[in-house]
């Protein structure tokens, strides 16, 4: 079945550590985003990727990076430079283009911890 | 600017009655689509419903519809029949900048259907 997968779905970080999150799409999307979820906040947009090896800051980007070397792939780095990373992270698709029009379809998401 | 609001932050409503959570929103675009998501304990996202500004009849699947009033940027969420897992949080949700946009979401209601 085609779909999204995030992991890890739990992820602990130390102080001044970087850490990864994996997103991969097996749905041929061109369109790939990164949200932050945070209580009482919404989705607010990290990155955005509408082509291979092309990527859009969005609302709340410092302290991310983010690669896309392949279609189906879209890390997301969470660096020491992000003074509040604790949050539930959530990946997403879409065919790209126009077609925000159809939405989009989301990870099971990664919940990030500083320890 | 292009704003997402939902100002029920939480409800309930008893098994098998009907919920309406409402939506407003701004935004100087004339053609888009309009989304409700939905987000259950397990955190997944899953599209719910969509709306296209520019047909004038409501979008309805299956216990879901929407009171869409394009004039009045209003997009309420209805629920007939409510279930238990139909307890969730729901988020609101259209592409800012037009059809090609990325989608921006309110801050989400949390329903809670009581037994």
């Amino acid at each position: 079945d085609g779909g999204i997968t995030q992991s890890p779905k739990y992820l602990f970080r130390k102080e001044g550590q970087n850490v990864t999150l994996s997103c991969e799409q097996n749905l041929n999307h061109d369109a790939m985003y990164w949200y932050r979820q945070d209580p009482g906040q919404g989705l607010r947009l990290i990155y955005y990727s509408q082509i291979v090896n092309d990527f859009q800051k969005g609302d709340i980007a410092e302290g991310y990076s983010v690669s896309r070397e392949k279609k189906e792939s879209f890390p997301l780095t969470v660096t020491s430079a992000q003074k509040n990373p604790t949050a539930f992270y959530l990946c997403a698709s879409s065919i790209g283009g126009v077609t925000a029009n159809y939405g989009y379809t989301f990870g099971s998401g990664t919940r990030l911890t500083v320890v | 600017a292009q704003t997402v609001t939902q100002s029920q932050p939480e409800m309930s409503v008893q098994e098998a009655e009907t919920v309406t959570l409402s939506c407003t929103y701004d935004t100087s675009e004339n053609n888009y689509y309009l989304f409700w998501y939905k987000q259950p304990p397990s955190r997944q996202m899953i599209l719910v419903i969509r709306q296209e500004a520019y047909k004038q009849q409501n979008a309805t699947e299956n216990r879901f519809s929407v009171n869409f009033q394009k004039a009045a940027k209003s997009f309420s969420l209805k629920i007939s029949d409510s279930q238990l897992g139909d307890t969730a949080m729901y988020f609101c949700a259209f592409p800012y900048g037009g059809s090609q946009g990325n989608l921006i979401f309110g801050k989400g209601t949390k329903l809670s259907v009581k037994p």
